[in-house]
């Protein structure tokens, strides 16, 4: 089952922080994020597993609720490269991984 | 630079037609996944092998095949083409069988007139 990431696009000026929301109505066994760039692959940001710690490099962090199924994508103090499409990606059972549809990330000076 | 490799880049070719591409993952990764992605759309998963064995099964239409060789590299097959199946198509790998980083490769746009 897909999960449900919102916004499904949001546009920042510099400096400015974002959450992405993901959530499914699945119980989930990890919670992966990628960041993909127009007309390039999807680059891995991190993965959150169940029972695990809020994860986080340089000014992008991300949680893990496992009661409530969501994991949110926190940015801060975003940068002109943070502009991208964002998925985030869920594992449940013994399911590969379903990306959801993403959320345009716009970062304008 | 991710470490895996797609070819060819881009493949222009007519309904009716079939179609192969071709994906080498990353030294020492085992597992390789297929994802689909239309416009505006997000990433769909096709299907997974794992050391030559196939692990998981996605939206993976019946005119659509896979395998992985021995050398661990692998082959999507597309036959029948349509119309709808012009798009860019992933390949990934990563180390382990489920729960890892997939290393993504720069993907083969498909355009079918």
């Amino acid at each position: 089952q897909q999960p449900v990431q919102s916004p499904q696009a949001v546009i920042l000026r510099e400096g400015e922080d974002a959450v992405i929301n993901c959530s499914s109505s699945k119980a989930l066994y990890s919670v992966h994020w990628y960041r993909q760039k127009h007309g390039e692959a999807p680059i891995f940001l991190m993965i959150l597993l169940k029972g695990g710690e809020q994860k986080g490099h340089d000014k992008i962090s991300a949680s893990f609720n496992e009661k409530k199924q969501q994991s949110s994508l926190y940015l801060t103090a975003s940068q002109l490269s943070y502009s991208g499409t964002y998925f985030c990606g869920t594992v449940s059972g013994n399911t590969p991984l379903v990306f959801g549809k993403g959320t345009r990330l716009s970062v304008i000076a | 630079d991710s470490g895996v490799t797609q070819t060819p880049k881009h493949l222009i070719t007519a309904t009716g037609q079939r179609v192969t591409l071709r994906c080498s993952p990353r030294s020492g990764d085992l597992s390789v996944y297929w994802y689909q992605q239309s416009l505006d759309q997000g990433l769909q998963f096709l299907i997974q092998y794992y050391n030559g064995e196939e692990r998981a099964k996605g939206n993976i239409l019946e005119r659509f095949s896979a395998q992985q060789f021995p050398d661990l590299h692998s082959e999507l097959n597309l036959s029948s083409l349509e119309l709808g199946d012009s798009a860019l198509y992933f390949c990934a790998s990563s180390a382990a069988r489920r729960i890892d980083e997939q290393f993504f490769g720069p993907g083969t746009r498909l355009t079918v007139l």
